[in-house]
């Protein structure tokens, strides 16, 4: 499978936990971004990643969401201490010029 | 006011119908416009990109775009029951999924 991908699919946690979500860009796309997406909704910006750096982050992403990308492959999203208003499913994209592709997501669930 | 205006629908046409999905938007430094399908618990799938306003066709598919009014398109005609999805539009001031706003997305039947 050559698209994106996101693991886990889905996550149950309790609140107040700390989680970690990964994205396996397509190859060679050195563009990589976050998203949020709410039942109902259309997604949500998060961040953005140009190979390594981290260029924009939106005013949704608190200071308990760190995203990273090592060595400008795959993208770690964290999110420290959820609270029940993270759960949504959290999708990730790549491009590597205009088109951006998505993964499937992870729906994340916080009891 | 939202950026981006969306009929949610739901929409439900019989099977051959052409279908007419549209979205309006405030941002005047919107350039660049999208339209993605989205199946149930899935991500969205890529269907058209133009640039600026116009015309763009691929298959059954056609966006239109009109800058002049804020107002984009998406057609589909001869439509399928697997059509039946959430489409949403999104838009963006740069060419890439830099901070894309989407509509929250209008959700299609389509009758067999």
């Amino acid at each position: 499978d050559t698209g994106v991908s996101q693991d886990p699919r889905h996550k149950i946690t309790k609140r107040g936990q700390n989680v970690t979500f990964r994205c396996d860009p397509i190859s060679e796309h050195n563009r990589l971004y976050w998203y949020r997406q709410t039942l109902g909704q259309g997604p949500e910006f998060l961040t953005y990643f140009q190979n390594e750096a981290q260029l924009e982050k939106s005013r949704l992403l608190s200071d308990r969401f760190s995203a990273e990308r090592p060595k400008g492959s795959f993208s770690t999203l964290e999110i420290q201490r959820t609270e029940q208003g993270d759960s949504a499913m959290y999708l990730c994209a790549s491009s590597f010029r205009a088109e951006a592709f998505f993964g499937q997501g992870t729906r994340l669930t916080v009891v | 006011q939202k950026e981006v205006e969306q009929d949610p629908g739901p929409l439900s046409v019989p099977e051959g119908a052409i279908v007419s999905l549209n979205c309006t938007y405030s941002n005047s430094a919107f350039q660049y416009f999208m339209w993605y399908r989205q199946y149930s618990r899935k991500g969205p799938e890529l269907l058209m990109y133009t640039y600026s306003s116009g015309n763009k066709e691929d298959g059954r598919f056609t966006a239109q775009v009109d800058k002049s009014s804020k107002y984009i398109s998406l057609f589909i005609r001869d439509s399928q029951p697997s059509d039946s999805a959430t489409y949403l539009c999104a838009m963006s001031a740069y060419g890439s999924a830099r901070q894309l706003t989407f509509g929250s997305g209008t959700q299609l039947t389509v009758l067999p």
